[in-house]
C-alpha cells in the first residue's frame, strides 16, 4: 500500500498570502495525484488531477506541481473561502487508492 | 448536472450489517465509462477508499475491508449500494459515494453530501 504523507498538518496563513502544501508518496505514483478541498460539514471537492490539471471551475490561484513522490499544492493568494482542509490522493497503484491525512489551512 | 445522494440508517448495532444506497441523478450508472465508489471518513479523521464498482458488475475493494464489504448496482433504479458486515465502533464514519471520471484515472470528481453512520448499541 502506498502511504501518502502531507505536511504540515496545520498551516496558518493570512488572507492574501501564498500557501504551499506538500504531499509525499512512499513510492512513485507518477503524475497520478489528485488534490481535494474539504470545508466543515461538506464533501471533498476535486481541485486538481494529474498532479497539475485544475478541475472544472477551480480558480487559477490553485496550482499543483510535482511528480514521482513529491507534490505541491499552491494557493497563490488566499481568499476567505480557501480556509479548509486539503487532501491529496494517489491513484497510480491499487489496491487500495490512498489519501493523505490532510493539511488544515487556517487563518493566521 | 450529476448528483449523488446517500441514504440508509444512521445507527447500526455492533456486529450487524451496515447498508447504504447511493442514488444517482443526471447520469447513468450503467454507462461503461464510469466507476462508482464509496469512501468513508471517521469523525475528525481522513478519507479511506472502501471500494468501487464498474459497469454495475465488476467490483474492487480495499484489502483492509474486503472480507466484510459488498458493493452492488441496480441499474433499474440507477443506484449502487454498500454493505459492510460485522461492524464495530471503528466503522463509525461519514460515508460518501462518488464518481470516477472516464478513463483509467481513479480519482473522484463528483461526490454525494455524505451520511453519518454511527455504530452503537
Amino acid at each position: 500500500e502506498i502511504v501518502m504523507t502531507q505536511s504540515p498538518a496545520t498551516l496558518s496563513v493570512s488572507p492574501g498570502e501564498r500557501a504551499t502544501l506538500s504531499c509525499r508518496a512512499s513510492q512513485s505514483v507518477g503524475s497520478n495525484l489528485a488534490w481535494y478541498q474539504q470545508k466543515p460539514g461538506q464533501a471533498p471537492r476535486l481541485l486538481i488531477s494529474g498532479a497539475s490539471t485544475r478541475a472544472t471551475g477551480i480558480p487559477a490561484r490553485f496550482s499543483g506541481s510535482g511528480s514521482g513522490t513529491e507534490f505541491t499544492l499552491t494557493i497563490s493568494s488566499l481568499q476567505s473561502e480557501d480556509f479548509a482542509v486539503y487532501y491529496c490522493q494517489q491513484y497510480n497503484n491499487w489496491p487500495p487508492w490512498t489519501f493523505g491525512q490532510g493539511t488544515k489551512v487556517e487563518i493566521k | 448536472q450529476l448528483q449523488l445522494q446517500e441514504s440508509g440508517p444512521g445507527l447500526v448495532k455492533p456486529s450487524e450489517t451496515l447498508s447504504l444506497t447511493c442514488t444517482v441523478s443526471g447520469g447513468s450508472i450503467s454507462s461503461s465509462s464510469y466507476y462508482w465508489g464509496w469512501i468513508r471518513q471517521p469523525p475528525g479523521k481522513g478519507l479511506e477508499w472502501i471500494g468501487s464498482i464498474y459497469n454495475s458488475g465488476s467490483t474492487y475493494y480495499n484489502p483492509s475491508l474486503k472480507s466484510r464489504v459488498t458493493i452492488s448496482g441496480d441499474t433499474s433504479k440507477n443506484q449502487f449500494s454498500l454493505e459492510l458486515d460485522s461492524v464495530t465502533a471503528a466503522d463509525t464514519a461519514v460515508y460518501y459515494c462518488a464518481r470516477v471520471p472516464p478513463g483509467s484515472s481513479h480519482y473522484f470528481d463528483y461526490w454525494g453530501q455524505g451520511t453519518l453512520v454511527t455504530v452503537s448499541s
